[in-house]
């Protein structure tokens, strides 16, 4: 099994421009979420999901839209890309949002936004 | 303003020397991860502890739930360069679907 799989690896937008991350995970998890790592700050969540259909906001969701047309993907869209999002972005899957279910990140996406 | 906060945020020691790594926050978790992460790979679970009070042993580390659940600890005995990495405490909120991270501690231990 592939996992959590993320593309592109690493990405560089100017100011305005707009681009989608994407996250596949092939482990039929229900959960799906997306995060940012900044130096100092650790992961912040950013939206997530439940299930298919189903999403929610996290910490930091302005700037960032996200949908769940299937259990397999959760795209996460930048529409306006701002210096500001720079960062490394992480797609995680889990079996359930519950207590106990570990979450399996992908290998993140390098966002360099000038 | 950080829900989980973790101290301290950088740790360099010599091989073999013990170490406690902190894990606090005002909020009452159902449960809290402890993951390590290397360079250019997302991070991987190390332990969940659920229970107030629990401990969970994993080699050399040990994991310990605060009884009211609002904080953890991570005891690294003799530790060694294999060590080396980021450590993130994660907390799922009590009555949300969220999990999440501290700031993270990162660890260097010196041959």
């Amino acid at each position: 099994n592939a996992g959590v799989t993320q593309t592109p690896k690493f990405q560089v937008l100017k100011t305005g421009q707009s681009m989608t991350l994407q996250c596949a995970q092939d482990m039929n998890h229900e959960y799906m979420s997306w995060y940012r790592q900044d130096p100092g700050m650790g992961l912040r969540l950013i939206h997530y999901s439940v299930g298919a259909g189903i999403t929610d906001q996290g910490e930091v969701p302005n700037g960032y839209n996200v949908s769940r047309s299937t259990t397999e993907d959760f795209p996460l869209r930048l529409l306006s890309a701002a210096p500001s999002q720079t960062s490394v972005y992480f797609c995680a899957s889990s079996y359930s949002w519950t207590g106990g279910s570990p979450l399996h990140f992908g290998n993140g996406t390098r966002l360099t936004v000038t | 303003t950080q829900l989980l906060e973790q101290s301290p945020q950088f740790l360099s020691i010599q091989e073999g020397e013990n170490l406690t790594v902190y894990c606090n926050s005002s909020s009452v978790f159902s449960s809290l991860q402890w993951y390590r992460q290397e360079p250019g790979e997302g991070p991987v679970l190390l332990v969940t502890v659920v229970t107030g009070g629990e401990v969970k042993k994993l080699k050399r580390l040990t994991f310990q739930f605060g009884d009211a659940r609002k904080d953890s600890s991570l005891h690294i005995t003799a530790a060694q360069p294999g060590d080396t990495g980021l450590y993130l405490c994660a907390g799922l909120i009590q009555g949300a679907q969220k999990l999440v991270f501290g700031q993270g501690t990162r660890l260097t231990i010196n041959p």
